[in-house]
């Protein structure tokens, strides 16, 4: 099973600033087959993130995700309001694993 | 625009079975190429991966709830189900199903519904 560390845990920032997390893999994620969501309080999560670096539809451009192997990121260029929630990174590339997520908050 | 919805007991007792159903609409389970599956959220913690069942009926569990999930479609329905015997405390969360076309990403979510498991 491929294990997903994501760090840090909490990340305490500003609307404008740029929010950087991380997600780690305990082994190879195959053909870069990671993604990103993102989850608010009450909801769903929604994919904001596949491939390691392709938005869905619908996603801001202000949503990037890049990494490979092991290493993979999602940065956040300038934080609106609306970004303050759990972000979880998952592969799916041998069946499927999720991290434990970090929280994005003001 | 796909939609699906769970619906289900809300309460559990311990020792007993879970059931829930998904049910799919704006599209065929029956649809080559994607899979449909479970993911459950324990209260205040992260997401797991439950199982899924691919269109061609092939099913794919967690490897640690293995022997206690089953995943099964009514094509005529276009449902699909969840058991999960010999429920503890532990067990109880939100549950989700959830779409995933082949080597892609969980696509489509459905809201979500809470079982509890408590006496």
């Amino acid at each position: 099973e491929i294990v997903l560390t994501q760090s840090p845990g909490t990340l305490s920032l500003s609307p404008g600033e740029r929010a950087t997390l991380s997600c780690r893999a305990s082994q190879t994620v195959s053909s870069s087959n990671l993604a990103w969501y993102l989850q608010k309080p009450g909801q769903a999560p929604r994919l904001l993130i596949h491939g390691a670096s392709s938005r869905a539809t619908g996603i801001p451009d202000r949503f990037s995700g890049s990494g490979s192997g092991t290493d993979f990121t999602l940065t956040i260029s300038r934080l609106e309001p609306e970004d303050f929630a759990v972000y979880y990174c998952q592969q799916y590339g041998s069946l499927w694993t999720f991290g434990q997520g970090t929280k994005v908050e003001i | 625009q796909l939609q699906l919805q769970e619906s289900g007991p809300g309460l559990v007792r311990p020792s007993e079975t879970l059931s829930l159903t998904c049910t799919v609409s704006g599209g065929s389970i029956s649809s080559s190429g994607y899979y449909w599956g479970w993911i459950r959220q324990p209260p205040g913690k992260g997401l797991e991966w439950v199982g899924s069942i691919y269109s061609s009926g092939n099913t794919y569990y967690n490897p640690s709830l293995k022997s206690r999930v089953t995943i099964s479609a009514d094509t005529s329905k276009n449902q699909f189900s969840l058991k999960l015997t010999s429920v503890t405390a532990a067990d109880t969360a939100v549950y989700y199903c959830v779409r995933h076309p082949r080597g892609e990403a969980f696509d489509y979510w459905g809201q979500g519904t809470l079982v509890t498991v408590s006496s």
